[in-house]
């Protein structure tokens, strides 16, 4: 069976780093896929931040490009985020999910984390 | 990018109603629209795929339908655990996009 699990700081201060981590059970990420995340502000709709395949370069949501990173650790089986520069308006429950189809089209997320709620705050 | 407009934001039904949500793109394309479930403190459902394709394990009152630039969920006899909000989420473009969403309420 398929789980994933972020992980990371629950509280970021203003202009810092967010950091989060999904491990992946039950399915390796050195499979053809792509992992994603995404995220959800508390009241507001979902938004796609970016995908990553093992083996390539990872898409970002160009609204967010100039301040993430996603990576991948496959000894370790997981994939990480790092936005940097947050605000208030990054607070949200961050979200991974997969695999995502490597050719793309018609990719869809059959699997997902719990999420992670991350407060942006001083 | 590729905007995805649903419709309506919100609606009221009863148990046992036939409700269609509708999700239009700005870009034609087809077989490339998914749609998800959504519960307050639960991650996403994945619903449908590849437009009419039924995730494993999803009752089969969930359909899906359309092409080009509109797309419908269409949910038949509407069952308690299906008040949620539903959103959809297109994957032609490198850069994906969610829909705004959809709150389907009990009346």
């Amino acid at each position: 069976q398929v789980q994933l699990q972020e992980s990371g700081p629950g509280l970021v201060k203003p202009s810092e780093t967010l950091s989060l981590t999904c491990t992946v059970s039950g399915y390796s990420i050195s499979s053809d896929y792509y992992w994603g995340w995404i995220r959800q502000p508390p009241g507001k709709g979902l938004e796609w931040i970016g995908n990553i395949y093992h083996s390539g370069s990872p898409y970002y949501n160009p609204s967010l490009k100039s301040r993430v990173t996603i990576s991948v650790d496959t000894p370790q089986n997981q994939v990480s985020l790092k936005m940097r520069s947050v605000t208030a308006a990054d607070t949200a429950v961050y979200y991974c999910a997969g695999p995502f189809s490597i050719s793309w089209y018609g990719g869809h997320f059959d699997y997902w984390g719990q999420g992670a709620l991350v407060t942006v705050s001083s | 990018d590729i905007l995805l407009t649903q419709s309506p934001s919100s609606l009221s039904a009863s148990v046992g109603d036939t409700v269609s949500i509708t999700c239009r793109t700005s870009q034609s394309f087809s077989n490339y629209l998914n749609w998800y479930q959504v519960k307050p403190g639960k991650p996403p459902k994945l619903l449908i795929h590849s437009t009419s394709s039924l995730q494993s394990g999803v009752p089969s009152r969930f359909s899906g339908s359309g092409s080009g630039t509109d797309f419908t969920l269409t949910i038949s006899s509407l069952q308690p655990e299906d008040f949620a909000t539903y959103y959809c989420q297109q994957s032609y473009s490198t850069s994906l996009s969610f829909g705004g969403g959809t709150k389907v309420e009990i009346k």
